[in-house]
């Protein structure tokens, strides 16, 4: 079973607006990580914030995480057209050793 | 730096038939994993090697899927023999080190066709 459940499964916005995608898991973690995959391609890294971490900037990106809610959201800020792709959450959970797990995604279209 | 390295990139089998994939990850990487990812889902873990040493296979359907690492590079996975519900994108990811707090670099993938 994925630890990590994204929501909205699929997410369609104007070039220029601003893209929120969400996590929530079920366990406590040590950190979580957000990738973006293109299509047909492998997952790249975005931004890793750790448990102890509420709030984490990269570029347009902003990450949030409450440990409390068990949930992490992934606002993508000005989006343009080559923001298209899905977007992953993944999990370190606390109890499963170094196994990092990822979640069903985000497909986010950005129409220009 | 050169990314990780996968081959085929495409590969179309009938059911009952065994299949290799081939990935060679960054450089200097001393984790490599494999995950299976079906249209539409998350990665899913099968398989995680530590340079040559298994660190966990709990979710690798042993029955009929193996991997190896030989000599802490280069890896293959195989399948044999291949069901229907095998067809998926096999991605091959590796890191620096053994920790998960630190970001993996994938590979971009062997799409499986199982008919």
């Amino acid at each position: 079973s994925q630890q990590g459940e994204e929501d909205p499964q699929a997410l369609s916005i104007q070039e220029g607006e601003n893209a929120t995608m969400n996590c929530s898991y079920k366990t406590s973690i040590n950190n979580l990580q957000w990738y973006r995959q293109n299509s047909g391609r492998g997952l790249v890294h975005l931004i890793l914030i750790r448990s102890n971490e509420r709030e984490k900037h990269s570029g347009r990106l902003r990450v949030t995480l409450d440990t409390s809610k068990k949930s992490s959201s992934l606002l993508i800020t000005a989006s343009r057209a080559a923001d298209t792709a899905s977007y992953f959450c993944a999990t370190d959970q606390s109890n499963a050793g170094n196994m990092l797990t990822f979640g069903g995604g985000t497909r986010l279209m950005v129409k220009p | 730096e050169a990314g990780v390295a996968q081959s085929p990139r495409y590969k179309i089998i009938e059911k009952r038939q065994s299949v290799a994939f081939w990935c060679n990850p960054i450089s200097g990487h001393a984790t490599l994993y494999w995950y299976q990812q079906i249209l539409g889902q998350g990665p899913k873990l099968l398989i995680q090697f530590q340079n040559n040493g298994v660190v966990d296979d709990s979710q690798l359907p042993k029955d009929r899927f193996s991997a190896e690492r030989l000599k802490g590079v280069d890896s293959t996975l195989k399948i044999q023999p291949a069901k229907l519900e095998d067809s998926a994108v096999y991605l091959c990811a590796s890191s620096l080190g053994d920790r998960a707090n630190e970001k993996l670099f994938f590979g971009s993938g062997t799409q499986l066709s199982v008919l």
